[in-house]
């Protein structure tokens, strides 16, 4: 079945540190992969997306995320983090629903928790 | 520019209760969507319209009906409204709907029902 996963419910990690959110996919065909943030009482904002190309995306708040084909997986990085950055963070992954409808799931989230 | 808005923000229910959230973009986007945030489920789609005349439904379509009343503006309605329809809506909206545009969220109503 296609689906996408976040393995872990909350990552804790040391402002200056560097952080790392696991997202893992399936799906038939070439897979679309996003990241989103969602702040306390807000909507989900985009952070980036890989549909083709390079396999390390840059995105928005000097956000990554490196893209593995071999391990189907859209690992989020950020190299140093900030107190800011504590949020809910959801992977969302293009599955196809029939040969030419398609449709966006999103992974359970993870909780990005930065201690000064 | 406002984006993607939602009305209202906040709304109790009685159980059987009716009412519609609504939502309207101002981005000249296609495609439009409904979903529901439970604690520890992420985000589940509840109905989609990939263009202005079409909507489709999502996961968990039980209880719900949808208008697309123009581009701009998706409505959500729920006829009798019940317990397990406490959640926390999102409308959305993207360029397309074939998978490659990313989507703009409005800020969410939380809807409590009796």
């Amino acid at each position: 079945a296609q689906s996408v996963a976040q393995p872990e419910d909350q990552v804790n990690v040391a402002e200056g540190n560097p952080l790392t959110v696991k997202c893992t996919y399936s799906v038939s065909g070439n897979p679309y992969l996003f990241w989103y943030v969602q702040y306390p009482n807000r909507g989900l904002q985009f952070l980036l997306k890989y549909i083709t190309g390079d396999n390390l995306v840059k995105g928005s708040y000097g956000f990554e995320a490196e893209f593995n084909k071999s391990q189907t997986s859209f690992h989020l990085k950020k190299p140093s983090a900030l107190v800011s950055d504590s949020a809910l963070y959801f992977c969302a992954v293009r599955v196809f629903a029939s040969s030419s409808a398609s449709k966006i799931i999103f992974g359970s989230g993870t909780r990005l928790s930065i201690r000064p | 520019n406002a984006g993607v808005t939602q009305t209202p923000k906040f709304q109790v229910l009685k159980t059987g209760q009716s009412m519609t959230l609504q939502c309207a973009q101002d981005m000249n986007h296609n495609s439009m969507y409904w979903y529901r945030q439970d604690p520890g489920m992420g985000l589940r789609l509840i109905y989609y319209s990939a263009s202005e005349g079409t909507t489709d439904k999502g996961e968990v379509p039980n209880g719900y009906n949808v208008s697309r009343l123009n581009k701009r503006e998706f409505s959500l309605r729920l006829e009798s409204a019940a317990p397990s329809q406490t959640s926390v809506y999102f409308c959305a909206s993207s360029r397309t709907h074939e998978g490659s545009y990313e989507q703009y969220f409005g800020p969410g109503t939380r809807l409590t029902v009796t």
